[in-house]
């Protein structure tokens, strides 16, 4: 069985400063993870995702992951925000060599202050 | 390329009234899945697909049917429509071959208000 915790339903930065959202998971077996944006009015998109070798994982637009294990963490960052990062975003996990049922966080707001 | 596409994007219906929402992907892929997002919820999985002709019950199927008869499309029904059932759905896809560490493709929504 997987779980994901996403702490932070809302984060509020200035533009220019670090993005940092925050994902923890639970998970039996080896972890896939993902982060996912949502922009209003549209589905997810795949941001990065990590599934084995090195564990910090560059994406699009700038942001990063890095997979802790001891730590069960996966977070997104990104060095400074633009105002265009302000969107919905759901980190996820799958079992490595199990079915092709994720699991999502709940999700996490991100807003950018001019 | 269209990817996954939903019909319709919008839809009001009345209390006790039945519809169909249409997913189609266009990339082969083997499963297909419904979510339901709510606010603060994330997202749910009603129903899903493993391939063509197969359908399974994910976290919340209540109130909800689906079908497979295509592989490039699936189907989900509400047969009597609930105000709980107002929600935005979305379709998404996996090419569900090998490794399960694929991303899924999602399409762009439905937003369904029940009245």
């Amino acid at each position: 069985a997987q779980s994901v915790t996403q702490l932070g339903s809302h984060v509020s930065v200035s533009e220019g400063a670090l993005v940092l959202l925050r994902c923890n998971y639970s998970s039996s077996v080896p972890p896939y993870l993902f982060w996912y944006v949502q922009y209003p009015n549209q589905g997810l998109q795949l941001l990065l995702k990590y599934t084995t070798g090195a564990t910090l994982v560059k994406g699009i637009n700038g942001f990063e992951a890095e997979f802790k294990k001891s730590e069960t963490s996966f977070h997104l960052t990104k060095p400074s925000a633009h105002m265009s990062d302000a969107a919905e975003y759901f980190c996820a996990v799958i079992l490595s060599g199990g079915s092709y049922i994720p699991t999502f966080g709940r999700g996490t707001s991100l807003i950018v202050h001019p | 390329n269209a990817g996954v596409t939903q019909t319709p994007k919008f839809r009001v219906l009345k209390t006790g009234q039945s519809m169909t929402l249409l997913c189609a992907q266009d990339m082969n892929h083997e499963y297909m899945y419904w979510y339901r997002q709510d606010p603060g919820m994330g997202l749910r999985l009603i129903h899903y697909s493993v391939g063509e002709g197969t359908t399974a019950k994910g976290e919340v199927p209540d109130g909800y049917n689906v079908s497979r008869l295509k592989k490039q499309n699936f189907l989900l029904g509400l047969e009597s429509a609930a105000p709980s059932q107002t929600s935005v759905y979305f379709c998404a896809s996996v090419e569900g071959l090998g490794n399960s560490n694929q991303p899924q493709h999602f399409g762009d929504g439905t937003r369904l208000s029940i009245l």
